[in-house]
């Protein structure tokens, strides 16, 4: 049963880097089969795909956040990494990480979120 | 960008209620169509993908069904477990995965 799981800090600054981690358990992350993907969800409201990675490092990322952001993996620690730069307000967020299909590109399982507060 | 509508917003019901929910994509995207519940405080939770095609563990309750650019979600007999948001999510694009604004089923 694969498993993922969120972590970084909960509070950025304005104008820094909102960085975070997610670890995959129960699988293998270098499975040919899947993207890894991050969505965020502002507070009480709807789902947005911030982009997802492939296993070799090949990236895509939704155009309206593509200027600012950065996903990387590490096969090695099963980890997946997101950096958001120069954040504001408006990222304040929870931050899901998942999996996808590579063929039919549905999020399955997710982690459970973490919540990104960007303030002063 | 293939813009996902959902409706209604939200809607009341009752335990045993037939409940339909309706997704509308900007173009046509086959049967690429996706529906997650997400409960409050917890991730969103795969339903259905393909348009159809029920998820393990899924009761049977819920079905999905359309293709092009109309969809619909439906419960057959609402559980009280059942209240909770439910979400669109369209994956014809590989290049931009888009999710519909969502339905708030309550009591």
């Amino acid at each position: 049963q694969v498993q993922l799981q969120e972590s970084g800090p909960g509070l950025v600054k304005p104008s820094q880097t909102l960085s975070l981690t997610c670890t995959v358990s129960g699988g293998s992350i270098s499975s040919g089969a899947y993207y890894w993907s991050w969505i965020r969800q502002h507070p009480g409201k709807g789902l947005e795909w911030i982009g997802y990675i492939y296993s070799s490092g090949s990236t895509y990322y939704n155009p309206s956040l593509k200027s600012r952001v950065i996903m990387s993996i590490d096969t090695s620690k099963t980890q997946f990494s997101l950096k958001l730069r120069s954040v504001t307000a408006a990222d304040t967020a929870i931050y899901y990480c998942a999996r996808t299909s590579v063929w039919s590109r549905e999020f399955d399982p997710w982690g459970q979120g973490a919540l990104v507060i960007v303030s002063s | 960008d293939i813009q996902m509508t959902q409706s209604p917003p939200s809607l009341y019901a009752s335990v045993g209620d037939r409940v339909t929910i309706t997704c509308r994509a900007s173009e046509s995207i086959s049967s690429y169509l996706n529906w997650y519940q997400q409960k409050p405080g917890m991730a969103p939770r795969l339903l259905i993908s393909a348009a159809s095609s029920l998820q393990s563990g899924v009761p049977s309750r819920f079905s999905g069904s359309g293709s092009g650019t109309d969809f619909t979600l439906t419960i057959s007999s609402l559980q009280p477990e059942d209240f909770a948001t439910y979400y669109c999510q369209q994956s014809y694009s590989t290049l931009l995965l888009t999710f519909g604004g969502g339905t708030k089923v309550e009591i």
